[in-house]
């Protein structure tokens, strides 16, 4: 089946740092992944949609220029983080779509833990 | 608005026994309606997709059901087993170039032994 990987699983930075994290689709292309936060005990907040080969399309209220996306091919998309600040601390989940077009079936990674110190 | 409302909110139950949690909706125009599980700190896990002309499908213990007239759908657990405590997410997809994706808040689900 369909796998999507995320690196780090977990990472802690100081405030102020940047970090970066990694989606891959491991055994499919995927033109379109989407990259979420989600706070404790609550749902999955979209941030963005990034699409292979252009700009990502950023969700109201998500600061483009703090969270940089790159999808510089059909299996990797990077999320930076950058001067992290404690706010910044969550779960954040990313998300390929199998094939093209209305998102038939989305595979979700395992997710990654920030804390920011 | 678009918006997918779950409920309960959470839910407790004995092993062994089953539950339904329904998840309503006001998202046009619809294209699919799909039920994830999360455990805690994993990310959600297909259960089932259901597009307009389906009422039912399941996976295993799960059922998920879909009134499209009503916009509503629920999630049928039978027997469960410890293994099912998590977060159950339901999920509609718009239909549109963009394929908007509209989360509910999900119902957390403890299983006692």
């Amino acid at each position: 089946g369909a796998v999507v990987s995320q690196h780090p699983s977990w990472v802690i930075c100081k405030s102020g740092t940047s970090v970066k994290i990694e989606c891959r689709s491991l055994d499919f292309q995927a033109t379109t992944m989407f990259w979420y936060r989600q706070f404790p005990k609550q749902s999955l907040m979209l941030m963005a949609t990034s699409n292979e080969g252009s700009k990502a399309t950023y969700e109201q209220g998500v600061e483009k220029d703090k969270f940089l996306i790159n999808h510089a091919s059909l299996t990797l998309s990077t999320l930076t983080v950058t001067s992290a600040h404690p706010e910044d601390s969550s779960f954040y989940i990313c998300s390929a779509n199998l094939g093209q077009g209305t998102p038939y079936e989305q595979y979700f990674g395992p997710g990654t833990r920030l804390t920011v110190t | 608005k678009n918006q997918v409302e779950q409920s309960p909110q959470s839910l407790i139950i004995l092993e062994g026994k089953n539950c339904t949690l329904q998840c309503n909706y006001t998202v046009s125009p619809f294209s699919n309606l799909r039920w994830y599980k999360q455990d805690t700190g994993r990310g959600p896990v297909s259960l089932t997709i259901m597009t307009f002309s389906e009422n039912t499908k399941s996976n295993g213990r799960y059922t998920a059901t879909l009134d499209a007239d009503t916009k509503q759908s629920s999630l049928h657990i039978t027997a469960s087993q410890l293994s099912d405590s998590a977060s159950y997410i339901c999920v509609v997809i718009m239909y549109s170039s963009a394929s908007k994706i509209i989360f509910g808040s999900g119902t957390r689900l403890s299983i006692r032994p």
